[in-house]
């Protein structure tokens, strides 16, 4: 059976600090697909990154970045100097080879207070 | 910013009436979406398209019915509307391709209440 389990519901920092928000993925495939999507207070869904199982290296864009883990499972998501634009709700979704769908966790609301 | 519309953007309606929610795409992606947002699910597929006329379910297709009669646009119905129905929905394409890796680019959604 195909899993995305976001455990934190809600995460709430001060501005500047580092916030780490974690993915962790059930799948029976070899070769699977992860993502994760930004969606803001005003809705929309945003996509922020994407990683295949075969690649291992971790991704840094400006203030994110992303660590995938194979060994336990997890794509786990780092705001370094958190701003409060950056408070959102944010979702690791999953998807495989051997089907469409999209696995969604249930997402992390992160709020960054000033 | 992905070239999807979705309308309306906000309905209210009462239960046992008919709804259709529309998605159009200016991007000529092969694959179209429909998913409900309700607090503490996430997102979930409701039905999905691979091409006009074809179409499958998704995790939560019951009471949902589906069409894509051009590339363009890909319509969800509840036929008979029920108050579990009450939800977020959004639309989302993704490219021509059988590569499960390609990103799903979403509309900005249709707030929907079923009194």
């Amino acid at each position: 059976a195909q899993k995305v389990t976001q455990a934190q519901t809600e995460i709430s920092v001060v501005e500047k600090e580092d916030v780490t928000l974690d993915c962790v993925y059930e799948t029976r495939d070899t070769t699977y697909y992860l993502f994760w999507y930004k969606q803001p207070p005003s809705g929309e869904l945003v996509f922020l990154i994407r990683r295949n199982s075969f690649d291992e290296q971790n991704e840094i864009s400006g203030r994110y970045s992303w660590n995938f883990q194979k060994s336990t499972s997890s794509f786990n998501f780092t705001i370094t100097a958190s701003q409060v634009v950056d408070s959102a709700v944010y979702f690791c979704a999953l998807s495989q080879d051997s089907n469409y769908q999209l696995i969604w966790g249930a997402g992390t609301k992160l709020i960054i207070k000033p | 910013d992905a070239g999807i519309t979705q309308s309306p953007r906000h309905k209210v309606t009462e239960t046992g009436t008919p709804v259709t929610l529309r998605c159009h795409q200016t991007e000529n992606h092969r694959y179209m979406y429909w998913y409900r947002q309700d607090p503490g699910h996430g997102l979930r597929l409701i039905h999905y398209s691979y091409g006009v006329k074809d179409t499958d379910k998704g995790e939560v297709s019951d009471g949902y019915s589906v069409s894509r009669s051009k590339t363009e646009d890909f319509l969800l119905t509840l036929e008979s509307a029920t108050s579990s129905q009450t939800s977020v929905y959004f639309c989302a394409i993704s490219e021509s391709s059988l590569r499960r890796n390609q990103p799903q680019h979403f509309g900005d959604g249709t707030r929907l209440s079923i009194l």
